[in-house]
């Protein structure tokens, strides 16, 4: 079954940049997806099909998709920005949704 | 407003079963493919089960396969997972996530969640 894999934490000054990786094979044949989730709360959609911003999200939220790794940007990086971030992938060979483990942001 | 509550859970000893609801408003219901994901305590999302808009297509992950079920009933806008056989492994926050669609189309991605319903196996 594909597998994806991220850090396990990142970490950014505030106000700087910050980059989540999600690794898989060949994962830029795939649509990625990233969601953000905040303690006791339900996850949100912050990028669909590897670059597209749902609408609420702020632009400061960017992603791209090459090779082996998928990445979401986030720029200005705030407080409020801390939280678990989780990629996500479809595998079609299993009919699946896979998950990657996620990323605890922390914005220093 | 567009929203998703599950309900139905609790604490189950192992063996047992659960039957989880997922109440759907404010969208067409009918026309949407649905998830439900989990969340072990302390632990990473996991994908469990899909149900398509009409309920002839079902997909399951295989740690709950042949013990979990997947149905809807659109004309109650509402969303169900059988838990039968379960297990101290089963034990998570449960989510129902709407998988958009638009124009027909339905994608992979999950844009609208439910706050989730706790599931505990326990003796």
């Amino acid at each position: 079954s594909y597998e994806v894999t991220q850090p396990l934490s990142v970490s950014v000054a505030l106000g700087q940049t910050a980059s989540i990786t999600c690794g898989g094979n060949n994962i830029a044949r795939k649509h990625v997806n990233w969601y953000h989730q905040k303690p006791g709360q339900a996850p949100v959609l912050v990028i669909y099909r590897d670059s597209s911003r749902p609408s609420g999200i702020p632009e400061r939220f960017s992603g791209s998709n090459s090779g082996n790794t998928a990445t979401l940007t986030i720029s200005r990086a705030q407080a409020g920005d801390e939280a678990d971030y989780y990629c996500q992938v479809w595998d079609s060979n299993t009919a699946g949704w896979v998950f990657g483990g996620g990323t605890k942001l922390t914005v220093l | 407003e567009v929203q998703l509550v599950e309900s139905g859970g609790g604490l189950v000893q192992p063996g047992g079963s659960l039957r989880l609801s997922c109440a759907a408003s404010g969208f067409s219901f009918s026309t949407h493919n649905i998830n439900w994901v989990r969340q072990a305590p302390g632990k990473g999302l996991e994908w469990v089960s899909y149900i398509s808009t009409s309920g002839d297509s079902t997909y399951y992950a295989d740690s709950v396969k042949g013990r979990f079920t997947v149905s809807r009933d659109n004309a109650k806008n509402s969303l169900y997972l059988q838990m039968n056989s379960l297990r101290a492994e089963d034990t998570a926050v449960y989510y129902c996530a709407r998988l958009y669609c638009s124009g027909g189309t339905c994608y992979y991605y999950m844009d609208v969640w439910g706050k989730g319903t706790t599931v505990t196996v326990s003796s």
